[in-house]
């Protein structure tokens, strides 16, 4: 079984500052490892994925993530929160399962940018 | 724009009721995923089609059913609909179910039970 558990459901900080959105997960085999955005009255688009090989992967509009093993952990940071990063975004883990690859998503992290 | 279409987008119905959404993959994708989105509930995976067959299932109610058709589109049908039935429905979409990859969202079809 897998399991995703994103800490927080709501982050806020100001523009310019720091954004780390958390992700912890669960998986019995070799995991790979999502982050997706929702924004409003949209469906998810990915950000960025990690499958293999190196750990810190980077993604779109200067989002990168860091698979630590160890940790079981895949958190979400960007140096420099922007107005338009306001949005919903969820971690999620696919591992094989029955012939298939299904996502298994986190309950979401609301990110909030002040002015 | 994903190439994933989802309709209708907005669906207010009565309880006791049966609706169906739609969804057209992307071109070239075999697989369908359905997805439901509720507040209290988050993103929960219902069933997977893989060119016209039942893949694999999640959390799907009885009260819910679904196909693949031979032109790739797929069909959600939800009967005896309660109020905790609304919720956001989201398709996605992939070349296959093997395929590690991303998922392909549509906009997803929002159901309001009343």
């Amino acid at each position: 079984a897998q399991s995703v558990t994103q800490l927080g459901s709501h982050v806020s900080v100001s523009e310019g500052a720091l954004v780390l959105l958390r992700c912890n997960y669960s998986s019995s085999v070799p995991p790979y490892l999502f982050w997706y955005v929702q924004y409003p009255n949209q469906g998810l688009q990915l950000l960025l994925k990690y499958t293999t090989g190196a750990t810190l992967v980077k993604g779109i509009n200067g989002f990168e993530a860091e698979f630590k093993k160890s940790e079981t952990s895949f958190h979400l940071t960007k140096p420099s929160a922007h107005m338009s990063d306001a949005a919903e975004y969820f971690c999620a883990v696919s591992s094989a399962s029955g012939g298939s690859y299904i996502p298994t998503f986190g309950r979401g992290t609301s990110l909030i940018v002040h002015p | 724009d994903s190439g994933v279409t989802q309709t209708p987008k907005h669906l207010i119905t009565a309880t006791g009721q049966r609706v169906t959404l739609r969804c057209s993959p992307r071109s070239g994708d075999l697989s369908v995923y359905w997805y439901q989105q509720s507040l209290d509930q988050g993103l929960q995976f219902l069933i997977q089609y893989y060119n016209g067959e039942e893949r694999a299932k999640g959390n799907i109610l009885e009260r819910f059913s679904a196909q693949q058709f031979p032109d790739l589109h797929s069909e959600l049908n939800l009967s005896s609909l309660e109020l905790g039935d609304s919720a956001l429905y989201f398709c996605a979409s992939r070349l296959d179910p093997m395929n590690t990859g991303e998922l392909f969202f549509g906009e997803g079809s929002r159901l309001t039970v009343l």
